[in-house]
Parts: structure tokens; sequence; C-alpha cells
């Protein structure tokens, strides 16, 4: 089941704008995740924000957590053409005694960067 | 260093055939997981494997198996083909359970006919 839920669902901006993607998510997490994926092809992860930690930056990335509203952000600054792709939000579930089950994945963002 | 590597990248099956898909994860990971990626369900947990042990499943049927062998390489074999197995299939590997970052495959397109 889907635990993440992205919004928007698809935006398209001009090359040199910001883009901005939101993640909503519905259990306690341990982090969650940021990840790229081009055209159906495998995802890269961008960046991990643990769930004690509020904003994290990775070059033109900029994340945030908010856990007492179970949300997330993610800005890319100063979009390139390259930048056109899927985004996907994904939730590391609190756990005990080592177990993980695995990343639960929201439907993504269709980021479309016009040139 | 190499990252992961599924094999086959594409495959035509039968309704009712059986498949298996291979995953070589990055040297020296430990965990491996596996995804199932539809345009209705999006991207949906399979399971999780360390030390050749499968530590989680999602839910899926029991046709959905998978194992891991001593150098950490896994397959997940699906038995009994249907048409909504049609998926891209991806592996990810972690240099242990949770708590950091997972790189994935390029994925295994299966289509089911």
């Amino acid at each position: 089941s889907q635990q993440g839920e992205e919004d928007p669902q698809a935006l398209s901006i001009q090359e040199g704008e910001n883009a901005t993607m939101n993640c909503s998510y519905k259990t306690s997490i341990n982090n969650l995740q940021w990840y790229r994926q081009n055209s159906g092809r495998g995802l890269v992860h961008l960046i991990l924000i643990r769930s004690n930690e509020r904003e994290k930056h990775s070059g033109r990335l900029r994340v945030t957590l908010d856990t007492s509203k179970k949300s997330s952000s993610l800005l890319i600054t100063a979009s390139r053409a390259a930048d056109t792709a899927s985004y996907f939000c994904a939730t590391e579930p609190m756990y005990s005694g080592g177990g993980a089950d695995g990343l639960t994945f929201g439907k993504g963002t269709h980021l479309i960067i016009q040139p | 260093k190499a990252g992961v590597t599924q094999t086959p990248r594409y495959l035509i099956k039968t309704r009712g055939q059986q498949v298996t898909l291979s995953c070589s994860p990055i040297s020296g990971h430990r965990s491996v997981s596996w995804y199932q990626q539809t345009p209705g369900q999006g991207l949906q947990f399979l399971f999780e494997y360390f030390s050749e042990t499968q530590r989680n499943k999602g839910n899926f049927p029991g046709r959905f198996s998978g194992r891991q062998f001593s150098n950490s390489r896994s397959e997940m074999n699906v038995s009994t083909l249907e048409l909504g197995d049609s998926a891209l299939y991806l592996c990810a590997s972690s240099p242990r359970r949770g708590g950091t970052e997972a790189f994935f495959g390029q994925g295994t397109r299966l289509t089911v006919v």
C-alpha cells in the first residue's frame, strides 16, 4: 500500500525556475528519502533525511521534514532540462529489533522542465 | 565500483509460465530488496534478503518468491504468471539493513501476454 502521497502529480516549469514537490505520509518513520526516476528506468537516490532532522541540503536540492505534520518537501533550485524526471518520496518505517520493512513509496511527481 | 546489475532487461512471457529474474548487488552490499512498479499501483515492496535469509515480505501472493546466495546475489521467481504481473521489477542493494540509501538497478521489464 502507498504511504507517501506526492503533490502535485505533475509539474511543468521553465528552465531556471525553482520546483517544489511535497510528500505526505501516514506512520512514524525512521527516515524519508527522495529518489529520481528517468523514463521507466532505475531509481537514483537524491537525499535522505532522518526523523530528527528538519532540513537538509545537497547541491541544488533542499529537503525539509515536518514529522508533526508527517510531510516533507523537495525543492530543486535553478532547474535544468536534465531535471525532467519523476520524483518519489520513500519512507523507511520506524522499527525495532533491527528489522526493516522496506521502503514505502509515493506515486511520484512528474516534473517537466521546459527549455 | 560497479552498480546494481539486473538481468535480463526485458522479458516476454506467456500466462501460466514462470520466470526468474536476477540481481547482482554492489560489491560488499548484503541487503537486497525487490520492488514491483506498475502504472496503477506504483512502486511496491516485494521482499528483502539479508545474509541469505528473507527478512521481510510485502503483500504479494505466494507465487512471488526469492532467494539470496552466499555472494549476496539474489533471484526472484514468479510462478503461474498472470497478465497483472506485467511490470518493471526493480532490485535495490544496501550495505546494511535500514537507515541508509538504496542503490537501484535498471530493472527488468516483464511483459506477460
